[in-house]
């Protein structure tokens, strides 16, 4: 069985600056991949990013990177240049590789993060 | 915009009443999954349906079933609902063949009295 765990149940950062939200994830499989969604108050799951387990390199959207750490199990995400839209929940979520078809996510409880100016 | 809508947005049900949820995926879109969200939690998945066949289930009894139809629609139906059944319910859609993002609806918020 696989599982998420998020230690953070909130976190808060002023605009501008930069946030790093944590994760850990248990699974015996070797072909997965990890995601960060984002769920603001209109409650529409919003992917930031995305990484496949057999890439080394850490995955870069825009303001958002990941530091990936397959042997540690870890996948925190860092927000740049945090900005008041970036208030929400953010969930971390695991996908085991199925071939064709989208596979089933195991998400985490989120993270709560708050922005203010 | 995903273009995944999800009906109605809010229900108020009596405990022993039966539901059903509703679900508009993208054209194209051959594979649905359904996920409960409960207060305070991540999503909990609950089933998947690919080309109108379920293709795996949580850990959710039978009270909990669904339909999907050639147009890219599905419904979720919850029989003998229970308060626990109180929740966020989001349906999730997602391209053929290869497809990992899983484009999300806005939800349907269901309270059991």
């Amino acid at each position: 069985a696989q599982t998420v765990t998020q230690s953070q149940p909130e976190m808060s950062v002023q605009e501008a600056e930069t946030v790093t939200l944590s994760c850990t994830y248990d699974t015996s499989e070797n072909n997965y991949y990890l995601f960060w969604y984002k769920q603001p108050p209109s409650r529409q799951m919003i992917l930031v990013i995305r990484q496949e387990a057999y890439k080394q390199q850490n995955a870069t959207e825009n303001r958002f990177s990941v530091n990936f750490q397959k042997a540690a199990k870890s996948f925190s995400l860092k927000i740049s240049d945090s900005q008041l839209g970036d208030t929400a929940m953010y969930f971390c979520a695991f996908m085991k590789h199925t071939g064709s078809t989208l596979g089933r996510l195991y998400f985490g409880r989120g993270t709560q993060l708050t922005v203010w100016p | 915009e995903t273009g995944v809508t999800q009906s109605p947005t809010h229900l108020i049900k009596t405990r022993g009443q039966q539901v059903t949820l509703r679900c508009s995926s993208q054209s194209g879109h051959n594979t649905v999954s359904w996920y409960q969200q409960a207060l305070g939690q991540g999503p909990q998945f609950i089933f998947q349906y690919y080309r109108e066949e379920e293709n795996g289930r949580g850990n959710f009894p039978p009270r909990f079933s669904g339909l999907q139809f050639p147009n890219y629609s599905s419904e979720l139906n919850v029989n003998a609902l229970e308060l626990d059944d109180s929740a966020l319910y989001l349906c999730a859609s997602s391209r053929p063949t290869g497809g990992t993002e899983a484009f999300f609806g806005q939800g349907t918020r269901l309270t059991v009295v």
